[in-house]
């Protein structure tokens, strides 16, 4: 079965300093990888994924993220966080064997301190 | 460009009462559509997905039914409202063999059951 863990609920960094937010992943198959981000009351905004290929990845907002399959890890980074990258971040993965379901990680807020 | 609607934005009904929620989506064909129920703005909770017309798999049991009357359109109802259904409802779809892997989301409902 697929599942995606956050370790972290919380994640606190000061703005200009980099961010990272962690994500680690089971699957059977090979992972499909994906990051989200959610602000208050709207939908989730798709910032990058992971198919195949190189394992670092750039997407939106200055966004990137790296698999490591070995630790099965795909964690968010960005060099320089701003405040207005506060928010909930979701990772989510589809499992290559599993068809079409996609399994969502319990989401990490991130609060940019100014 | 596609897009994914979803109706009404914020919902307030008693326990006991029916309930619709309708997602569309535009400018795609044969979308996977789903729906999730966030609770206290955290985790994600898959309730049902659908690969067409008239085909639906539920993934929780519960007071909550789907269905999908046309290709881009999916409706989430129940006969009667429980206190417990009190979320955040998120519309997602996914165009699958397009070589575009992850789901869009809509801009969500909220729903409080009083």
């Amino acid at each position: 079965a697929q599942s995606v863990a956050q370790p972290e609920d919380q994640v606190n960094v000061a703005e200009g300093n980099p961010l990272t937010v962690k994500c680690t992943y089971s699957v059977s198959g090979n992972p499909y990888l994906f990051w989200y981000v959610q602000y208050p009351n709207r939908g989730l905004q798709f910032l990058l994924k992971y198919i195949t290929g190189d394992n670092l990845v750039k997407g939106s907002y200055g966004f990137e993220a790296e698999f490591n399959k070995s630790q099965t890890s795909f964690h968010l980074k960005k060099p320089s966080a701003l405040v207005s990258d506060s928010a909930l971040y979701f990772c989510a993965v589809r499992d290559s064997n599993y068809g079409q379901n996609f399994v969502f990680g319990p989401g990490t807020r991130l609060s940019v301190l100014p | 460009s596609q897009t994914i609607h979803q109706w009404p934005a914020t919902l307030v009904q008693p326990v006991g009462s029916p309930l619709s929620l309708e997602c569309t989506v535009e400018g795609t064909s044969n979308p996977n559509l789903y729906w999730y129920r966030q609770a206290a703005g955290r985790g994600l909770q898959l309730l049902f997905y659908s690969v067409g017309i008239g085909q639906i798999s539920s993934e929780v049991p519960q007071n909550l039914s789907a269905s999908r009357p046309q290709d881009r359109q999916f409706i989430l109802s129940s006969k009667k409202l429980l206190l417990s259904d009190s979320g955040f409802y998120l519309c997602a779809w996914h165009a699958p063999g397009t070589g575009a892997y992850e789901q869009y989301f809509g801009p969500g409902t909220r729903l409080t059951v009083t």
